[in-house]
């Protein structure tokens, strides 16, 4: 089974603290995203990489980046921790030009508190 | 910009009751149209999509049209089960594969 594994599910960090999100994907795919979701809001793309090293803002950028070393790799950091980043994560993969076909494969999410 | 509203829930309903949840959508171009699904403590998994105008996507017993006139794509099943409890998303993907717009997400709670 295709796989997209984020690396944890709950955390808890307090406010300031660099706040690593890892994301893991078996697929090969060349796109991978960054979403936060919020009650009301749906979800809200942060950034997406669409080779390795290769990164693009989203709709809501500000307060975080990104960082794609490895092509199954993208990771979401916050700068510095504030509590209205307290949300759930979720990354995504899809493989370009077959997004249009078959949607993106998501991880199970991280449910992030800032405290 | 591109956009897509969906009904506000949360929507309850009885064991085998008829359910609709409504999707409208506006964008530019020709976009592909998708329901994702998320169950409690997980991420989201595509339940059906739909490529183009017509096209009725379907899947575990649910239904969607591609209505290019109305732009809508209403999400239908003609028997909730209890398992369907969930959140489900509308989202389009634009023709690049690289945006792909979702709805605020409609809550369904199905009472046995």
């Amino acid at each position: 089974d295709v796989k997209v594994t984020q690396s944890s599910r709950y955390l808890v960090k307090r406010t300031g603290e660099k706040v690593f999100l890892e994301c893991v994907q078996d697929m090969d795919h060349e796109n991978m995203f960054w979403y936060r979701q919020d009650p009301g809001l749906g979800l809200r793309l942060i950034y997406f990489s669409y080779d390795v090293k290769m990164k693009e803002k989203g709709d809501i950028p500000e307060g975080y980046s990104v960082s794609r070393e490895k092509k199954e790799r993208f990771s979401l950091i916050l700068e510095s921790a504030s509590t209205n980043q307290t949300s759930m994560y979720l990354c995504a993969s899809s493989e370009p030009g077959q997004a249009t076909n078959y949607g993106y494969t998501f991880g199970s999410g991280t449910r992030l508190t800032v405290v | 910009g591109d956009s897509v509203t969906q009904m506000e829930g949360p929507v309850t309903l009885s064991e085998e009751a008829f359910l609709t949840i409504n999707c409208t959508y506006t964008a530019t171009g020709y976009p592909s149209l998708f329901w994702y699904v998320q169950y409690p403590g997980e991420g989201l998994q595509l339940l059906l999509k739909a490529t183009k105008a017509d096209d009725k996507g379907s899947n575990k017993g649910f239904e969607a049209t591609y209505r290019k006139e109305t732009t809508s794509f209403h999400l239908e099943k003609g028997s909730v089960q209890v398992s369907d409890s969930a959140v489900y998303f509308c989202a389009l993907t634009n023709t690049g594969g690289f945006k792909t717009i979702f709805g605020a997400g409609t809550r369904l709670f199905v009472k046995a």
